[in-house]
């Protein structure tokens, strides 16, 4: 298994919808998990770190399944301005004090 | 404010030139971070600084070379370019070297490098 893996997507979806993504990672002694969000030839921004209980912010919900090694992220009632990648960011597994960020999955909300 | 600021924004170099990427952070992190976004958007971490200590340096050629002269600033320089050096380079800070929950990395908007 990967480090970090990601559908790339694109997810096309119409405003409205509930659009969920989800991510695998490699590291089972992993605690920490993030979603960035990547907007097109912009910096990743943090949207939401992924507590082991879940967590929700608003339409943002994510979730963390231990025993599947999987992270995932519910968008709900979408939002042209949610269009952007979506990056799942897992702790290296290599020993060293740092993040993995997979390639991204795409997000596209039309109207 | 700019939280992490690096300039250029825009390089287009020929081959075999020595180039540098400044980066400044006003947040009071204590590491800061160079990563290297791909044409296929992979975001790969180069080198990690914590308080002007080198504490991450991943297999990147020796021809990059990160200098960091106060834990407020990390620049990157790089020697003989190549065309594969084509990239867009990101720096970051975070408030410390660790991968806690509550650790958020802090981007600069990008230095897209063109090697022709």
């Amino acid at each position: 298994r990967k480090e970090v893996e990601q559908d790339p997507g694109p997810f096309n979806v119409p405003e409205g919808a509930t659009v969920a993504f989800n991510c695998t990672y490699s590291n089972s002694a992993s605690q920490s998990f993030f979603w960035y969000r990547q907007d097109c030839r912009k910096e990743p921004k943090l949207l939401m770190s992924v507590y082991s209980s879940g967590n929700e912010d608003g339409r943002f919900t994510a979730q963390l399944n231990r025993a599947s090694q999987y992270i995932s992220l519910l968008i709900r009632d979408s939002k042209l301005s949610d269009s952007a990648t979506y990056l799942c960011v897992v702790p290296s597994d290599t020993g060293r004090r740092a993040l993995t960020f997979g390639s991204g999955t795409r997000l596209q909300v039309q109207p | 404010d700019t939280a992490v600021s690096q300039t250029p924004k825009y390089l287009v170099t020929q081959m075999g030139n020595d180039k540098s990427i400044k980066c400044e952070q006003n947040l009071g992190h204590d590491t800061m971070y160079w990563y290297k976004q791909d044409s296929k958007k992979f975001l790969k971490i180069m080198f990690s600084y914590n308080n002007k200590e080198l504490i991450i340096n991943e297999t990147v050629p020796n021809r990059f070379s990160p200098k960091s002269p106060d834990k407020a600033h990390l620049n990157l320089h790089i020697n003989s370019l190549e065309l594969g050096d084509s990239a867009v380079y990101f720096c970051a800070s975070s408030q410390e070297g660790n991968t806690g929950k509550r650790n958020t990395i802090y981007f600069g908007e990008g230095s897209w490098l063109t090697v022709v």
